[in-house]
């Protein structure tokens, strides 16, 4: 078990819909991450929250839409998305510096049909 | 141009054999190395992150190595277990790149009764 939660751990849907992706961590790390990752590559990171506040934004298309409500919870709330949007989204967390390292949750994956 | 190379991409041993897994980077200005193992639909865990300063660092049966002066790494796996199959990546991180990482390949290690 990681120490770092994400749900839902399968997540299918279409294309017209939207749905939220949550993750919560309680380690007191003020980092947290969102990472995607496809089949057999390595991940890539899309967003990172600093002390609650949006970091970095890896040019990310609008249809992701990250929150990090409070020091302990991130969300990423998806609408429109694509059928290549689909992979394993991965939430991870830090203390900071940010040369600490990552504790990664086990991921949603996510199918968009 | 920043990258991070591993090799083999993959690998097949006798479970109780001993392997080692190479990583080269040319990243610059060089702040952390890190490696991390990642089984099939988890999230990856941390092993070990070495700095500049550091030229050997073990956790249990994994010992890394690190020659910054020709931006070498490997990582060594003593007396392998069936849990050890796994993919095992070599991150890196640049001084000054806040939360960038540059992520290798990775090598898909499997162990055989």
């Amino acid at each position: 078990d990681t120490e770092v939660t994400q749900t839902p751990k399968h997540l299918v849907m279409g294309m017209t819909n939207k749905k939220s992706l949550k993750c919560e961590q309680h380690m007191g790390h003020r980092a947290m991450y969102w990472y995607k990752q496809k089949a057999k590559k390595p991940p890539e990171l899309m967003f990172v929250y600093s002390y609650e506040k949006l970091s970095i934004n890896e040019s990310v298309p609008s249809r992701f839409s990250p929150e990090c409500p409070n020091s302990s919870l991130l969300n990423l709330h998806l609408h429109a998305l694509q059928p290549e949007d689909s992979a394993l989204y991965l939430c991870a967390s830090s203390q900071l510096p940010a040369n600490s390292p990552l504790h990664f949750g086990n991921g949603t994956r996510l199918t968009v049909t | 141009k920043n990258q991070v190379e591993q090799s083999p991409q993959s690998l097949i041993i006798l479970e109780g054999k001993n392997c080692t897994l190479q990583c080269n980077y040319t990243v610059s200005p060089f702040s952390n190395l890190r490696w991390y193992k990642q089984d099939t639909g988890r999230g990856p865990v941390s092993l070990t992150i070495m700095t500049f300063s550091e030229n050997t660092k073990s956790n249990g049966r994994y010992t890394a190595t690190l020659d910054a002066d020709t931006k070498q790494s490997s990582l060594h796996i003593t007396a392998s277990q069936l849990s050890d199959s796994a993919s095992y990546i070599c991150v890196v991180s640049a001084r000054g790149s806040n939360y960038q990482l540059i992520w290798g390949a990775g090598t898909k290690l499997i162990i055989k009764p």
